[in-house]
């Protein structure tokens, strides 16, 4: 839809070991973010970034940083992981438009912390 | 500060019914909002959106929802369900100078054959 990959699909980890989750697009958007998907919360935003090296906090921040030292690449860390960031993670871009600024979704990167 | 609620969580119906699920928001600025569906196992999918104008949006698939502002609900509805609409349903409004979204908790629909 909008070039958007992310990596690791998939990963199992264990508690207090980094994680880095990668979001990379193709289309050179101004705005990205991250989100966590849980059942009963749909999606809540985590962090988000305005452009390059210019990043800001979202609803559930704790336990998370990012960085976005190219315009193309959006990084999600969790410095030591715990199991209750056992989420499914989203990344997101948004195109924008006159009247029609629209976030679309990467396919998501499912962590497992033991 | 928004929220988006969805007071449906789970909705099971046979295939042929009309579909309505609800959507109502708390927001100062300027309204935008958005439907998307996410199938099993999939990414999140745009619907439909609003930002102005006619309150009746014409999304993919054969859905519409409706702006009422007096209500403060963007109501999803679609005439006639089929088996390949089960999947989860989230309403999203948009504010803040980065567009960032604030969703509702989902509708999960299961459209029995």
């Amino acid at each position: 839809d909008a070039g958007i990959t992310q990596s690791p699909r998939h990963k199992v980890t264990e508690t207090g070991t980094p994680v880095t989750l990668r979001c990379h697009q193709t289309e050179n958007h101004r705005y990205m973010y991250w989100y966590r998907q849980d059942p009963g919360h749909g999606l809540r935003l985590i962090h988000y970034s305005y452009g390059v090296k210019d990043t800001d906090k979202g609803e559930v921040s704790d336990g998370y940083s990012v960085s976005r030292s190219k315009t193309e690449d959006f990084l999600l860390t969790l410095e030591s992981a715990t199991s209750s960031q056992t989420s499914v993670y989203f990344c997101a871009i948004t195109k924008t438009g006159i009247h029609t600024d629209t976030q679309y979704f990467g396919p998501g990167t499912r962590l497992t912390v033991l | 500060a928004q929220s988006v609620s969805q007071h449906n969580h789970h909705v099971i119906l046979s295939e042929a019914p009309s579909l309505e699920l609800g959507c109502n928001y708390s927001y100062g600025g300027t309204v935008n909002l958005f439907w998307y569906v996410q199938y099993p196992g999939q990414h999140l999918q745009l619907l439909l959106k609003y930002f102005s104008g006619d309150p009746l949006v014409k999304g993919i698939k054969g859905f519409e929802a409706e702006f009422i502002k007096s209500k403060f609900s963007f109501n999803l509805r679609k005439p006639s369900v089929q088996w390949s609409d089960t999947a989860e349903y989230f309403c999203a409004l948009v504010s803040g100078s980065a567009r960032q979204l604030t969703f509702g908790s989902g509708t999960q629909l299961t459209v029995l054959p």
